[in-house]
């Protein structure tokens, strides 16, 4: 009965490096969203995905940040050349994808971007 | 544009009941109330949700007022791994987009 899994739970990369967040959603669900954290505040939403198509990446950065939902496989979400302001807790949720507001989003452990 | 207003800390007693209150005085007919808790650098946790009845589940119990503009989150025995901040929403059919506010920090004592 594994929930919502996200690797690695740390990273660590210098400013220029690239950071691949993974994120597998609990059995069942295909439906996948990624928030953020930066220190001392909420979460913000990040973008939403299902399988092989992005359905609104309006809280992305527009530049350097991207995600995907293979077919097969895990959620990525990919930032290029990071920068110090990028360090955050990144989350990723799943939902079965049910219409209407009973499809209850589940959060993963997250995983935590340091930038040096 | 917060939809929810909590206060922004609370202390319970180890072994008491826990009263989260949330007003959400603009709260439209097709809104849920949804709460979510994190623990420390932890993700966020499910707790529970409702539309206008009361609900009950294993880890809490969640009171909506008839006219819907407050609800009452309850930990009916809290204990120290209940401490949390503690997030109240107000969600519209098909909105996917949860938006955390600063939500209740709530601290139980031993």
């Amino acid at each position: 009965n594994a929930g919502v899994m996200q690797n690695p739970r740390h990273l660590v990369r210098r400013r220029g490096q690239e950071a691949r967040l993974r994120c597998s959603p609990m059995k069942g669900h295909s439906h996948v969203y990624w928030y953020r954290q930066l220190p001392e505040e909420g979460l913000k939403f990040m973008v939403y995905l299902q399988k092989e198509n992005i359905i609104d990446e309006s809280g992305m950065p527009k530049e350097r940040f991207s995600a995907e939902f293979p077919k097969e496989g895990p959620s990525i979400l990919r930032i290029q050349q990071v920068v110090r302001g990028d360090s955050a807790a990144y989350f990723c949720a799943s939902s079965m994808g049910l219409a209407g507001s009973t499809d209850t989003q589940y959060f993963g452990p997250g995983t935590r971007l340091t930038v040096l | 544009d917060a939809k929810t207003t909590q206060p922004p800390s609370m202390d319970c007693a180890e072994g008491r009941a826990a009263n989260l209150p949330c007003n959400h005085s603009t709260i439209s007919g097709n809104e849920y109330v949804y709460w979510y808790r994190q623990i420390h650098s932890q993700g966020p946790q499910y707790i529970i949700h409702g539309l206008k009845n009361n609900e009950t589940n294993e880890m809490a119990s969640l009171i909506i007022t008839e006219d819907r503009k407050s609800s009452t989150l309850i930990l009916p025995h809290a204990t120290l791994r209940d401490t949390a901040v503690y997030y109240c929403i107000v969600r519209g059919i098909n909105d996917y987009k949860l938006s955390f506010g600063a939500g209740t920090t709530v601290t139980v004592r031993a």
